[in-house]
């Protein structure tokens, strides 16, 4: 069975430009988190969705900040515009229920220069 | 306010040594969730375990072991005749039930650990 899937793998981008992350939960689950990891902050969750519906956005950490969940098996993270100081790991996590075991894509290294 | 706190930074062993991780945690919740996953140098995040807090039974999986105890807010890992191919940080983390206040999860700083050979 496919993992969570996250695309791209890897972002290179200039200050001021939009960014947007975007992920594949795994088939049945119903939960979906995105988290931020960076050396100084460690892993941030930063928004979690259940049944597609955003349950607590109290860690994206500006209005520069976006997710979307328009169906079960896609979700996007967007920063608009972004700043060197969101260069970051960003990892997006699958569960059933928010309570279930997450299962972590492999990350979006995001450069911003 | 949970929290989750993996005092060892760094850890370094040589190969063939038993290595315990520490993990203490906060947390006003009577149901509660705790795992641990790692993290190898390619950069992703595997899951090892998840205890909740009505199960206080240690658990051993080949080399692996987990010693859950609520009394000292403890959920600390132990690898037995450590290999090269443990090295890795290893995230200690927080999942409470929600409820009328929201529900939290929280990831501990991380231990890093390098098995010489």
């Amino acid at each position: 069975d496919a993992g969570v899937i996250q695309s791209p793998r890897h972002e290179v981008t200039e200050m001021g430009q939009e960014v947007t992350l975007r992920c594949k939960p795994i088939s049945g689950h119903n939960s979906l988190f995105w988290y931020r990891q960076t050396m100084m902050r460690g892993l941030e969750l930063l928004i979690y969705f259940n049944n597609n519906v955003p349950i607590d956005d109290s860690g994206m950490p500006e209005d520069r900040f976006s997710a979307k969940m328009p169906n079960a098996s896609f979700s996007t993270l967007k920063i608009q515009p972004s700043e060197p100081r969101d260069s970051a790991v960003y990892f997006c996590a699958s569960s059933f229920g928010t309570v279930g075991t997450q299962y972590f894509g492999p990350g979006t290294r995001l450069l911003v220069l | 306010a949970q929290k989750v706190t993996q005092a060892q930074t760094e850890i370094s062993v040589v190969e063939k040594e038993d290595v315990t991780l520490d993990c203490v945690y906060e947390t006003r919740d009577t149901t509660y969730y705790l795992f641990w996953y790692k993290q190898p140098p390619s950069g992703e995040l595997v899951f090892l375990i998840r205890r909740n807090s009505f199960d206080e039974q240690n658990e051993i999986s080949g080399r692996y072991s987990w010693n859950f105890q609520k009394s000292t807010s403890s959920f600390n890992f132990t690898i037995t005749a450590s290999q090269v191919v443990d090295s890795a940080v290893y995230f200690c983390a927080l999942s409470e039930e929600p409820n009328n206040y929201g529900q939290n999860f929280v990831f501990g700083p991380g231990t890093r650990l390098s098995v010489l050979p």
